[in-house]
């Protein structure tokens, strides 16, 4: 049973361009949810969080939004740029649980010049 | 500090010897939590300390797997008797304490067992 499911495995998208990745869940126990990128060879780095008391949060060309009702979340990019070609992993945790993220299994990102 | 760091970064094993990974964590972090990735698949949660202390175990976890850290500062993560199905990407991530903060990871140790 995948708790956290990131459905397109792939995204390709035109430099310049919004890149938007999708990821959803099932338990309703979450309440803080991460995005991680990881290029080849290299562990996950961290991106971008929120917590379940906010729909929004923003960090300059990223944004991720949160809509609880739909155990769903999405990473906006924008501008997309080639450096942004990676690998975007989704994690969820309970925060009673001291930090232990369930993470989807990636949608890898391709961004043409 | 450069941050979260994993030996060996490739091990190659013959089935049923035993491997041994260590980690060390950013030094202020007394969070340090193990996960395990395969090909096409995201992390899955191993296990997690808080300082010196185990606080939980996947039921990934067999009794094949060994975690430890000592100190509170870096830790180790055995496999016995190895098996072809252990062959994945060992993840190492560490984070302080608190509800909003985020796990740093290493750059892994790629066992593959022939």
């Amino acid at each position: 049973d995948q708790q956290v499911k990131q459905n397109s495995p792939s995204l390709s998208v035109q430099e310049g361009r919004i890149s938007i990745l999708n990821c959803d869940y099932t338990n309703s126990m979450f309440d803080y949810f991460l995005w991680y990128k990881k290029y080849p060879a290299e562990g996950p780095t961290f991106l971008i969080s929120i917590s379940s008391i906010k729909d929004k949060n923003e960090d300059g060309r990223f944004t991720v939004f949160l809509n609880k009702s739909a155990k769903h979340l999405s990473l906006h990019i924008v501008p997309s740029q080639p450096g942004d070609s990676a690998v975007y992993f989704c994690a969820a945790r309970v925060n009673t649980n001291a930090g232990k993220s369930t993470f989807g299994d990636g949608t890898t990102l391709t961004v043409k010049p | 500090d450069t941050g979260v760091s994993q030996n060996p970064r490739h091990k190659i094993t013959k089935r049923g010897q035993n491997v041994t990974f260590r980690c060390d964590p950013i030094s202020e972090h007394n969070r340090l939590y193990w996960y395990r990735q395969t090909l096409g698949q995201g992390p899955e949660f191993l296990t997690y300390f808080q300082n010196e202390a185990q606080l939980e175990k996947s039921r990934l976890l067999s009794d094949r797997f060994s975690a430890e850290r000592p100190k509170g500062s870096f830790s180790t993560l055995e496999i016995q008797r190895t098996e072809q199905g252990d062959s994945a990407m060992y993840l190492c991530a560490s984070s302080l304490a608190g509800w909003d903060t985020e796990a740093f990871f290493g750059q892994g140790t790629r066992l593959t067992v022939v």
